[in-house]
């Protein structure tokens, strides 16, 4: 069945690199995607990436992707405050079929 | 233009009691998805819909139903709320021969006690 797996706490100083990382099952997933939600707020798509891409960077987030060992990891440069949220790993066949979820990593950021 | 609305914000509601939310799609989306997220967890997949007819369902009892509009609007109905039903139901809107994902409301807080 599908599963994805986080770990649920991350604490860096401001200025540091953050990495969540995130595990998935379901090999045939083709989409995955981090989402952020900062509290009491819906979710935001921070970035998306297809399975047969390795990495993919936006600003100050870089994608990594091992296929092999189904590993997502989030990098954020430069970390500030205003990252402080929780970061969702998700996980679809398509772009349109239901999203998988993980738990969520709460990020802190130490000023 | 304009995100995805969710109505009401929060709700507070009695054990077998039924409730009724909201959502209003993206401009230019026609798929409209509902997730629960349970304090502490993950959203979980309810139901999608697509052209007003149920396009998916995940582990949720049939007394989670839903509705799409012919303007791609959605609601949720809950009937017999259990305790466990307090969570944020969160709608989603895409388009549906798009790759790029879907947009999520700021979601609705129900309560049951």
């Amino acid at each position: 069945g599908e599963d994805v797996e986080q770990s649920l706490f991350l604490s860096v100083r401001e200025g540091d690199s953050s990495v969540i990382n995130c595990t998935y099952t379901d090999s045939s997933s083709t989409y995955l995607y981090w989402y952020k939600q900062e509290p009491g707020a819906g979710l935001q798509l921070l970035t998306y990436i297809f399975s047969n891409m390795d990495m993919k960077q936006d600003q100050r987030l870089t994608v990594l992707l091992n296929k092999k060992d189904k590993h997502l990891s989030l990098r954020i440069a430069d970390t500030q405050t205003g990252d402080s949220a929780i970061y969702f790993c998700a996980e679809s066949f398509s772009g349109n079929t239901p999203l998988v979820f993980g738990k969520g990593t709460r990020l802190s950021v130490i000023a | 233009e304009t995100g995805v609305t969710q109505s009401p914000t929060h709700l507070i509601k009695t054990r077998g009691q039924q409730v009724t939310l909201r959502c209003s799609s993206q401009s230019g989306h026609n798929t409209v998805s509902w997730y629960q997220q349970a304090l502490g967890q993950g959203p979980q997949f309810i139901f999608q819909y697509y052209r007003e007819e149920e396009n998916g369902r995940g582990n949720f009892p049939p007394r989670f139903s839903g509705l799409q509009f012919p303007n791609y609007s959605s609601e949720l109905n809950v009937n017999a709320l259990e305790l466990d039903d307090s969570a944020l139901y969160l709608c989603a809107s895409s388009f549906r021969d798009s790759n790029y994902g879907y947009t999520f409301g700021s979601g609705t807080r129900l309560t049951v006690v």
